[in-house]
């Protein structure tokens, strides 16, 4: 059983165009977050959900919008790509997230390429 | 703000021998320290934490951390090394609303 799992593992797409990406998390957890890791392997933080309220945005341009429909899910929607969103982007879940310390899960990741 | 530095691009070691990771953060308050590994094309996977108590944090696969907190560091220590331990290790620093900032990584190369 994946616990924390996103969907498509890869996408290939040409600038200008709209993109999603999907994560489920059935841990049961509050809190959910994007991450994107660059060419370079650095990982930052993009936003951050608990219990489908936005608690972090790390100054993400505005074509990054992110939606929970319900705890278990956050979905991250792109417009207009660009070259420079080509990127790993991962999703992770954290039980709280208040209080510091939560341990946060990491999906598999989904592997942007803008061409 | 806080910040953390993993000095090294890649380690090298030699399978048997012992193995560590360097981190050093900065953070206002308790920090709350994590090391991450990630395999390639693979998510991160967690393997130890530092909040609080105990300053040596023991984890998954035989890999224990040392919290040394005048010298604000948080090494990732393994006794003996294996080859299935060559990964990307990262260390992270949270605070009390669990934003995590992580270091650029540290490659592991263990050779047989």
């Amino acid at each position: 059983d994946t616990a924390v799992s996103q969907t498509p593992k890869y996408l290939v797409t040409q600038m200008g165009n709209d993109k999603s990406i999907k994560c489920e998390q059935n841990l049961g957890h509050d809190t959910m977050y994007w991450y994107k890791q660059d060419s370079k392997k650095f990982l930052k933080i993009m936003f951050s959900y608990n219990n489908k309220e936005l608690i972090i945005n790390e100054t993400v341009p505005n074509r990054f919008s992110p939606k929970s429909p319900d705890k278990a899910h956050l979905n991250l929607h792109i417009n207009s790509l660009e070259l420079g969103d080509s990127a790993v982007y991962f999703c992770a879940s954290s039980q709280r997230y208040s209080g510091g310390g939560e341990t946060q899960y990491f999906g598999p990741g989904t592997r942007l390429l803008v061409l | 703000a806080q910040s953390v530095a993993q000095p090294e691009d890649q380690v090298n070691v030699a399978e048997g021998n012992p193995l560590t990771v360097k981190c050093t953060y900065s953070v206002s308050g308790n920090p709350y320290l994590f090391w991450y590994v990630q395999y390639p094309n693979r998510g991160l996977q967690f393997l130890l934490k530092y909040i609080t108590g105990d300053n040596l944090v023991k984890g998954s696969y035989g890999f224990e951390a040392e919290f040394n907190k005048s010298q604000t560091s948080f090494h990732l220590k393994k006794p003996s090394a294996l080859v299935s331990d060559s990964a990307l290790y990262f260390c992270a620093v949270g605070n009390a609303g669990n934003m995590l900032t992580f270091g650029g990584g540290t490659r592991l190369m263990v050779k047989p």
